[in-house]
C-alpha cells in the first residue's frame, strides 16, 4: 500500500538558516505529493504540492521537487523564520490508494532568533 | 470562504464512556474524511465519504467507532465505549472531489482525552 517515510523531528535550526526535511514514498500508479504544514493550535493547511515528476511546488519560501528516480519529495527552505516554527507533513494521493490522502508522520521544526 | 468547522475542540471523558465528533465541511464539498492523529504520529484515516456514502471504512474500528454523513453535508463520529488508547486528536477534512491532486481541507480536529 502507499506510504509516507519522513525524517524525525524535532528539526532546530537558527533564524535565516537552510532547512531541509526529507520524505521518500511508496506508491503504486503516479501518485501526487504534497507538504501540509500545522502551526501550533490549528489545523493542517497545504503548503505546496506536485503532480507530477519532475515538478517544483513552492509556496511562502518553501520548495519541493517530485522526484520519481529517487521516489522523494524533500522540502527546503533558503532562510527560515521563527514564524515558520511548526510541524511539517508529508503526504501523497494515488490512485492505488483510492487517492485518500496519506501522511507521513510529522517533522517538527523550532527555530530560534 | 468558511472553512472546516469542528467541534468540541476539547474533550475529556473516562474510560468505556461513549463520546461524539461533529463536522461540519466546506460548503460544496462532496468528498469528507476522518483522521486519527496520535501524539507524534501523522493523521491516520478512519472513513471517507463521498456524498453521504462510505468508500472506505477499512480501518475504522467498527465494534466501537461509528460515524454517519446524513443528507450528505455534515458528520458525525462517535466512539463508544472508549478506550484509554482513543486518546488523540480526531480531525475531519473535506474535499471539492476526489483525485490525484485535490487538495484536503483540514478542521482544528477535536483533541480527545481519555482517563
Amino acid at each position: 500500500g502507499d506510504s509516507v517515510t519522513q525524517m524525525e523531528g524535532p528539526v532546530t535550526l537558527s533564524e535565516e538558516a537552510f532547512l531541509t526535511i526529507n520524505c521518500t514514498y511508496t506508491a503504486t500508479g503516479y501518485p501526487s505529493l504534497f507538504w501540509y504544514v500545522q502551526y501550533p493550535g490549528e489545523g493542517l493547511q497545504l503548503l505546496l504540492k506536485a503532480t507530477k515528476a519532475d515538478d517544483k511546488g513552492s509556496n511562502k519560501g518553501f520548495e519541493a521537487t517530485y522526484r520519481k528516480e529517487t521516489t522523494s519529495f524533500h522540502l527546503e527552505k533558503g532562510s527560515v523564520q521563527v514564524s515558520d516554527s511548526a510541524v511539517y507533513f508529508c503526504a501523497l494521493s494515488s490512485s492505488g490508494g483510492s487517492y485518500i490522502p496519506t501522511f507521513g508522520r510529522g517533522t517538527s521544526l523550532i527555530v530560534h532568533p | 470562504e468558511a472553512g472546516v468547522a469542528q467541534s468540541p475542540r476539547y474533550k475529556i471523558i473516562e474510560k468505556r464512556q461513549s463520546v461524539a465528533f461533529w463536522c461540519n465541511p466546506i460548503s460544496g464539498h462532496a468528498t469528507l474524511y476522518w483522521y486519527q492523529q496520535i501524539l507524534g504520529q501523522g493523521p491516520k484515516l478512519l472513513i471517507q465519504f463521498q456524498n453521504n456514502g462510505v468508500v472506505d471504512d477499512s480501518q475504522l474500528p467498527k465494534d466501537r467507532f461509528s460515524a454517519e454523513r446524513l443528507k450528505g453535508v455534515d458528520s458525525t463520529l462517535k466512539i463508544q465505549p472508549a478506550k484509554l488508547e482513543d486518546s488523540a486528536v480526531y480531525l475531519c477534512a473535506s474535499s471539492l472531489l476526489t483525485g490525484s491532486n485535490t487538495e484536503a481541507f483540514f478542521g482544528q480536529g477535536t483533541r480527545l482525552t481519555v482517563v
